[in-house]
């Protein structure tokens, strides 16, 4: 299972854009970067999933370099909604999912 | 409408006692999971059921039992409750037994034992 390393925390103001980095230096062929959204008292939410280059929904964006060694998370604009902790996920379609401590996010007004 | 529900939200109960929370998910999805998310905010696979059979057993004590009647529930019994056995309980869910897939949570329910 590949490891994960991601910053405990990040602060921005509103408006701004986001990019929180991941990085998994010992990522498999076979394995898929996912990342997850959880708010305060709620179950983890899918944001996004790639394998490799850029990949885009109404949420955010992906982008992996060629190395597939790190990845980033970037949320356009962000709100004070946006104010969760963001979980990156990497393994296989297989693997059963390990969150660790994931990035938290504290969107300032 | 709520896609993945659980019962009961908070429950606190004794050492020794048995409880049960339940899982519900009209979503139509073949696989079930129930995940444990510590003190520490670590959120960890416990079992995972595709069509009612039992596909993922992580290590858990033998006290937590799942339980599916059908595809749509799962429900987690556990026995002789536990100090350590205190945290937030996810249910999930997600359209095939591929656990890349994307996976719909539950609102959680908290268990406290005291």
């Amino acid at each position: 299972l590949a490891k994960t390393t991601q910053p405990i925390s990040m602060d921005s103001y509103e408006g701004q854009e986001v990019n929180i980095t991941c990085s998994h230096n010992n990522i498999a062929t076979n394995d898929y970067i996912t990342w997850y959204q959880q708010f305060p008292s709620q179950g983890p939410r899918f944001i996004i999933q790639g394998y490799k280059t850029k990949v885009t929904n109404e949420v955010a964006s992906l982008f992996i370099p060629a190395d597939r060694k790190s990845s980033t998370l970037s949320l356009p604009r962000v709100s004070l909604s946006d104010t969760a902790v963001y979980y990156c996920l990497v393994g296989d379609m297989y693997t059963p999912l390990v969150f660790g401590k994931g990035t938290r996010l504290s969107v300032i007004a | 409408d709520t896609a993945v529900s659980q019962t009961p939200k908070y429950l606190v109960t004794q050492m020794g006692n048995d409880k049960s929370i339940k899982c519900e998910q009209n979503l139509g999805h073949d696989t079930m999971y129930w995940y444990k998310q510590d003190s520490k905010k670590f959120l960890k696979i416990m079992f995972s059921y595709n069509n009612k059979e039992l596909i993922i057993n992580e290590t858990v004590p033998n006290r937590f039992s799942p339980k599916s009647p059908d595809k749509a529930h799962l429900n987690l019994h556990i026995n002789s409750l536990e100090l350590g056995d205190s945290a937030v309980y996810f249910c999930a869910s997600s359209q095939s037994g591929l656990a890349g897939d994307e996976q719909f949570f539950g609102p959680g329910t908290r268990l406290t034992v005291l």
